[in-house]
């Protein structure tokens, strides 16, 4: 089993719908838990950082964390066709070492 | 603030033939820096990974090498170029215990 799952499968939305994006873990010591958005052949960058359960906000995005379930969520509010991009799920143990999920691919449609 | 820079930008070569990427940071000292290979439906790959000057940790073995001439300087280098060794290369960093990695923008190398 990999430590990070993450379904790669293409997601598109009409604008302004919801984005709802998930990843499974399987090793509980994990503590560390981000979201990173990738643009077409550009670098990730940090989009959402957290590291303990429950909700974080930041305008649009909303990060879930249930460590009992071992179970991250992102949220995209108003979705919008510059949110168009490939998200990563990236965990961490404290050791500086990141687990990656494979990316899912969103499009949003004007 | 910090920046990465990462260059070149796109690079194609012959297999058989020599690489090296380099990547640097500002705005910061003492940086852990990393090397990634991003293949398409394969997800991010640790290759490399520095905690200081000259301290190389090598994720995976193959055909490619890392160095850390300076604090801020990492080079990703190979002796003779792969097809398998095409990819999207990403350096990376995080400061001290700070789990926030920064990419920088990546080097799409394809190995013909």
């Amino acid at each position: 089993q990999k430590e990070v799952e993450q379904d790669p499968g293409p997601l598109s939305v009409p604008e302004g719908a919801i984005v709802s994006l998930n990843c499974t873990y399987s090793n509980s010591a994990f503590q560390y838990f981000m979201w990173y958005r990738q643009y077409s052949r550009k670098g990730p960058e940090l989009l959402m950082y957290t590291y303990s359960s429950g909700n974080k906000e930041d305008g649009r995005f909303t990060a879930q964390v249930d460590k009992s379930s071992k179970y991250i969520s992102l949220f995209i509010r108003d979705s919008q066709p510059s949110d168009s991009a490939t998200y990563l799920c990236a965990l961490t143990r404290g050791n500086n070492r990141l687990a990656f999920g494979k990316g899912n691919q969103v499009v949003v449609i004007p | 603030s910090q920046t990465i820079h990462q260059w070149p930008a796109t690079l194609v070569q012959p297999v058989g033939s020599p690489l090296s990427l380099e990547c640097t940071v500002e705005g910061t000292s003492n940086p852990n820096l990393y090397w990634y290979r991003q293949a398409a439906g394969r997800g991010l790959q640790l290759l490399f990974y520095s905690v200081g000057i000259g301290q190389i940790s090598s994720e995976v073995p193959q055909n490619l090498s890392a160095s850390r001439p300076q604090d801020r300087q990492f080079i990703l280098s190979s002796k003779k170029l792969l097809l398998s060794d095409s990819g999207f290369y990403l350096c990376a960093w995080t400061w001290g215990s700070d789990e926030k990695l920064f990419f920088g923008s990546g080097t799409q190398l394809s190995v013909l």
